[in-house]
């Protein structure tokens, strides 16, 4: 059955980079695209990336100039990297699947807390 | 970005009709599909799908779940709601980039 799992370190400083993995399996990444979204702790969500089967890539304005989003097909993980890191950008992370021309988030995994902190 | 208003928390009775409202700050419909798609989240756990395209029902989600609306104005129906129900729901737009979520519904019992 469909499956994503988020794996990253669970505590970065501020001003460093964070890392994180999505490993996914019961489908390819080359037939559906996957997104990363945020939620911090008690709050809403906020979409953050996007890379769709083909390859090519998305991302939120507002986060633009601190992403990158990337893959490796053989080994169905999606990579996330955000630099620059604050206390704000503290939150759960999810990677979804993203169903490509309506745009929403068919299924999730667990998520990867990220704190922020010193 | 699109901006999504949802009600912070609404309290309903087991076995009652739930009602839950989204409104959109800009026209989400484009030739005759709503890009307006509905989601569940549990405490600690992920988000799960519950209707996308504003009425159609995700797989393996119960019959009690709806969806309507069109334009600016949406709405989730759950009837009956049921003890496994309580959780918090969330609207998201997908008509302009970047998809943005409502701020969430949580539905409590009365």
């Amino acid at each position: 059955q469909v499956q994503l799992k988020e794996s990253g370190p669970g505590l970065v400083q501020p001003s460093r980079t964070l890392s994180l993995t999505c490993t996914v399996s019961g489908f390819s990444l080359t037939s559906y695209g996957v997104s990363w979204v945020r939620q911090p702790p008690g709050k809403g969500l906020e979409w953050i990336a996007a890379i769709w089967s083909g390859g090519s890539t998305d991302y939120n304005s507002a986060l633009k100039s601190r992403l990158s989003i990337s893959r490796d097909t053989s080994k169905s993980q999606v990579l996330l990297k955000m630099n620059s890191l604050q206390t704000e950008d503290t939150a759960m992370y999810f990677c979804a699947i993203f169903n490509y021309g309506s745009y929403y988030f068919d299924y999730w995994g667990q998520g990867v807390m990220v704190t922020v902190s010193s | 970005d699109i901006v999504l208003t949802q009600s912070p928390a609404l309290a309903v009775s087991l076995e009652q009709r739930a009602t839950i409202s989204c409104k959109t700050s800009q026209n989400v419909d484009n030739y005759g599909i709503s890009y307006m798609h509905w989601y569940q989240q549990k405490p600690g756990q992920q988000p799960k799908l519950l209707i996308y395209e504003g009425s159609n029902l995700a797989s393996g989600i119960p019959a009690r779940f709806s969806g309507s609306g069109s334009g600016t104005d949406f709405t989730l129906t759950i009837d009956p709601v049921e003890a496994d129900d309580i959780a918090t729901y969330y609207c998201q737009q997908s008509k302009d980039y970047p998809p943005t979520f409502g701020g969430g519904t949580k539905l409590e019992l009365k």
